[in-house]
């Protein structure tokens, strides 16, 4: 099976750094996504790492170690609308192809 | 661009009843999935598709109904509603992965509140 962790929640002041660490578990592993997600909405993609190593957007980078199975989002310049709930989530080789399967998520709050 | 497009967007049912929640994308995508968001948790995977034709259980399918007749259309039906099926439901679909630059990428429809009481 697929299985993934991250903090539940994580919070942080405007103008500051957060990582929200995941770790998955699972087989035919194509790469890890984040997504964000404001309450009341839908999930909206942010990146992903299909490789080992940093991918930068903007103010997000994620970063990838395949061989620790393991994932960070890193939020730099932290703004109020960052509060979100943020999803990793793992795209994977099944019977037909592709799937995906999503952590928990973490809530982060930015304060003032 | 309409995307993902799901109705509607907010239904109320009595136990018992049987509804179905639409979906439609426009991107041509071969995969489409559902899933469910119940407050403050994550989204788990009820049906996916990979093609007209073609569907396959979740990690929570019980209750629910799939069908896949087009590449576009992707519609979800509860059988006999139960108020444990309160929740949000999102269709969401991807592109091919050999095929489509986007094969790493979900997009979301705005959510579907259902409330069953």
């Amino acid at each position: 099976g697929q299985s993934l962790e991250q903090p539940s929640e994580v919070t942080a002041v405007e103008g500051a750094i957060v990582q929200i660490n995941c770790t998955y578990q699972t087989s035919g592993f194509y790469g890890l996504s984040w997504y964000q997600q404001h309450d009341g909405g839908a999930p909206t993609f942010l990146s992903y790492n299909g490789l080992d190593g940093l991918e930068e957007t903007g103010r997000f980078s994620s970063f990838l170690s395949r061989s620790d199975s393991y994932g960070y989002l890193l939020l730099q310049e932290l703004q109020m609308k960052d509060s979100a709930s943020y999803f990793c989530a793992v795209r994977f080789r099944d019977n037909y192809g592709q799937n995906f399967v999503f952590g928990p998520g973490t809530r982060l709050s930015v304060l003032p | 661009n309409a995307g993902v497009t799901q109705t509607p967007k907010f239904q109320v049912l009595k136990t018992g009843q049987s509804m179905t929640l639409q979906c439609a994308q426009d991107m041509n995508h071969e995969y489409m999935s559902w899933y469910r968001q119940d407050p403050g948790m994550g989204l788990r995977l009820i049906h996916y598709s990979v093609g007209a034709g073609i569907t396959d259980q979740g990690e929570v399918p019980n209750g629910y109904n799939v069908s896949r007749s087009t590449t576009e259309d992707f519609p979800l039906r509860l059988l006999s509603a139960a108020p444990s099926q309160t929740s949000v439901y999102f269709c969401a679909s991807s592109g091919e992965t050999d095929r489509d630059r986007s094969g790493n990428t979900i997009y979301f429809g705005e959510g579907s509140w259902l409330t069953v009481v």
